[in-house]
């Protein structure tokens, strides 16, 4: 069965700094999806990027960009530059594209955004 | 991009009562739609996967008798929670995947806050 870890449940970050969330999770198949899910106090849940287990490159949108390394099936999530609004739980997640299409997702990484 | 509604946005009901909640796929076709719990400050737990024109699939531990799951049309999924308790107080969401071509995206709904009294 997949599983996905988020080890840091909850941190704070000066506006402007850079912050690195991580994940790792642990599959045996070849073909996924990862992400990064945002979920403000609204609790409206917004994908921040996504992963194809097949590119080697790393994805970037903005200033939300992922060091995926697939040999140690981890997927850290770098937000530079960030921003008061940034503040919000980060949910790491994983697809495997089957019959069923399901989300793992991990416990999540409260952060925070001081100012 | 794809937009995923829900109704109510917040319910409050008594305990023994039943709760049906709406998830809407507005300007796309969902095949697929999918029901998530979320306790506060807790992840989400996957509930049940929704098929159109099928057959709900629950996950392990989940009530199907319970949480009912009607997929009637491409655009619709309905979960209504029967005999609610307050146990069943929790944020309900639902999200809605494009289907072929699209599998790998879920557009998810603003969630449904449950209060069971």
């Amino acid at each position: 069965a997949q599983t996905v870890t988020q080890s840091q449940p909850e941190m704070s970050v000066q506006e402007a700094e850079t912050v690195t969330l991580s994940c790792t999770y642990d599959t045996s198949e070849n073909n996924y999806y990862l992400f990064w899910y945002k979920q403000p106090p609204s609790r409206q849940m917004i994908l921040v990027i996504r992963q194809e287990a097949y590119k080697q490159q790393n994805a970037t949108e903005n200033r939300f960009s992922v060091n995926f390394q697939k040999a140690a099936k981890s997927f850290s999530l770098k937000i530079s530059d960030s921003q008061l609004g940034d503040t919000a739980m980060y949910f790491c997640a994983f697809m495997m594209l089957t019959r069923d299409d399901k989300i793992i997702f991990g416990k999540g990484t409260r952060l925070h955004i001081l100012p | 991009g794809a937009v995923v509604s829900q109704h109510p946005s917040w319910v409050i009901c008594k305990s023994g009562t039943s709760v049906k909640i709406e998830c809407r796929s507005l300007d796309f076709q969902a095949t697929t739609m999918f029901w998530y719990r979320q306790f506060p400050k807790q992840s989400l737990m996957l509930m049940a996967t929704s098929n159109e024109g099928s057959k709900a699939t629950y996950e392990q531990g989940v009530e199907k008798d319970k949480f009912l799951i009607n997929h009637a049309s491409l655009t619709l999924s309905t979960l209504t929670v029967t005999s609610a308790h307050p146990e069943d107080s929790s944020f309900y969401i639902c999200s809605a995947d494009e289907g072929t071509g699209g599998r790998e995206t879920q557009y998810f709904g603003p969630g449904t806050r449950l209060l069971v009294l």
